[in-house]
């Protein structure tokens, strides 16, 4: 079955500091997209980045770093030098193709603590 | 600012009532999503529609229904609440649902406390 495990509840950091956010995915499917999504304290859902299956080049924007491993099947997300600002929950999401239900699974999230 | 409007913000109703959220996908999306999230189960996937059109289903209880208008606005229609019913309830919307994969782009949530 299509899965989703973000193994980490909680971290927290201090300012300036690098923090990786863990994502690891199942999926039977050969073709499938991969998301990150954000929830500050203020509550609506950010889209962060859509990745397919084929195309395994790391992503950067800004401080922000994705690492697409198939061989592993995770998805992982860095922030470099964090901000109080990216305290958040971060979501990591799969797009499940199977049959005609289509939808997107979801992690439990990583809630994300920056201090200053 | 994503585009997708969601209205109202927050609702307090009581055990037994029937509420109706709506939902305004951002311009030129055809696919809105409807999402619950709670404390302890997440951000559970409920209904998508396209185009006016039913296209896929989640974890939706029968006593919670939607429906697409042909201005392409959506509402999440609950009954008979609960108690558990007491959540963030999110809509979302994305470019089509062909393959369904496109990114969707959320509204800030109805708020729902069922007293």
């Amino acid at each position: 079955a299509q899965k989703v495990t973000q193994a980490q509840t909680e971290i927290s950091v201090v300012e300036k500091e690098d923090v990786t956010l863990d994502c690891v995915y199942e999926t039977r499917d050969t073709t499938y997209y991969l998301f990150w999504y954000k929830q500050p304290p203020s509550g609506e859902l950010v889209f962060l980045i859509r990745r397919n299956s084929f195309d395994e080049q790391n992503e950067i924007s800004g401080r922000y770093s994705w690492n697409f491993q198939k061989s592993t099947s995770s998805f992982n997300f860095t922030i470099t030098a964090s901000q109080v600002v990216d305290s958040a929950v971060y979501f990591c999401a799969l797009w499940d193709n199977a049959g005609n239900n289509r939808k997107l699974i979801w992690g439990l999230g990583t809630s994300l603590a920056v201090n200053p | 600012d994503s585009g997708v409007t969601q209205t109202p913000k927050h609702l307090i109703t009581a055990t037994g009532q029937r509420v109706t959220l709506r939902c305004s996908p951002r311009s030129g999306d055809l696919s809105v999503y409807w999402y619950q999230q709670s404390l302890d189960q997440g951000l559970q996937f409920l209904i998508q529609y396209y185009n006016g059109e039913e296209r896929a289903k989640g974890n939706i209880l029968e006593r919670f229904s939607a429906q697409q208008f042909p201005d392409l606005h959506s509402e999440l229609n609950l009954s008979s609440l609960e108690l558990g019913d007491s959540a963030l309830y999110f809509c979302a919307s994305s470019t089509w649902g062909g393959q369904g994969n496109n990114e969707q782009f959320f509204g800030p949530g109805t708020r729902l406390t069922v007293l």
